[in-house]
């Protein structure tokens, strides 16, 4: 089974413009998750998608935003870039079981933004 | 809040010894809880996943266990080797999917 692949790997843009980063899930699984890596804050939530429906929202401003398609695919896009946004952005997916049962959540190798 | 803390910050072992790596969080109400490793500038490898109702979970040479009540888990890994070598994230698994992570144990076994 093929794993979570992320597109593109790298990336680099000016500030004030705007970036989509996208992922797609092993087959199969229906949730998706972004992350933020940073050396300074570590790794941070940043939003899950589940069957099409944003489930959960970490404490990100508006400027991020992420979405999902039908066959389970998602993307993430962060507007009006600043320099601090300059991070691996990783997203990760999952089975997800019935209620109070989860199931492992798998990374992809992520994309690494550089914002100048 | 939860918050997850990871102790110790670093370790550096020599081939063969057995090794504890610490994770605490502050609210005992989670759906799971999660070991990663991840190596350098590369995404996370998903090594252990414990869930709220379990004590423990191994896999050959990882066992870790988790105590809710006192907000602890403990990740052993056994008989090291240089291809351990890596950070170790543990993250709390909370509704929607969301993991809280702590900030990795960097893991250094010399050969």
């Amino acid at each position: 089974k093929a794993g979570v692949t992320q597109t593109p790997r790298y990336l680099i843009k000016t500030r004030g413009q705007q970036v989509t980063l996208s992922c797609s899930p092993i087959s199969g699984h229906r949730s998706v998750s972004w992350y933020q890596q940073t050396p300074g804050q570590g790794l941070q939530f940043l939003f899950e998608y589940f069957s099409e429906t944003q489930r959960n929202k970490g404490n990100f401003p508006g400027r991020f935003s992420g979405r999902q398609f039908s066959n389970s695919r998602s993307e993430m896009n962060v507007s009006t870039l600043e320099l601090g946004d300059s991070a691996l952005y990783l997203c990760a997916s999952s089975a997800l079981r019935g209620q109070g049962r989860t199931d492992t959540q798998y990374f992809g190798p992520g994309t690494r933004l550089t914002v100048l | 809040k939860q918050e997850v803390t990871q102790i110790p910050a670093a370790l550096s072992v020599p081939e063969g010894e057995n090794l504890v790596l610490n994770c605490s969080f502050t609210d005992s109400a989670i759906y799971n809880l999660q070991w990663f490793r991840q190596d350098p500038g590369k995404g996370l490898t998903s090594l252990l996943l414990i869930q709220s109702s379990q004590r423990e979970q191994t896999s050959g040479r990882l066992n870790a266990s988790l105590d809710k009540s006192s907000g602890r888990s403990t990740l052993y890994i056994a008989a090291s080797q240089p291809g351990d070598s890596a950070t170790y994230l543990c993250a709390v698994g909370e509704y929607g999917n969301k993991l809280v992570f702590g900030a990795g144990t960097i893991l250094r076994v010399k050969s």
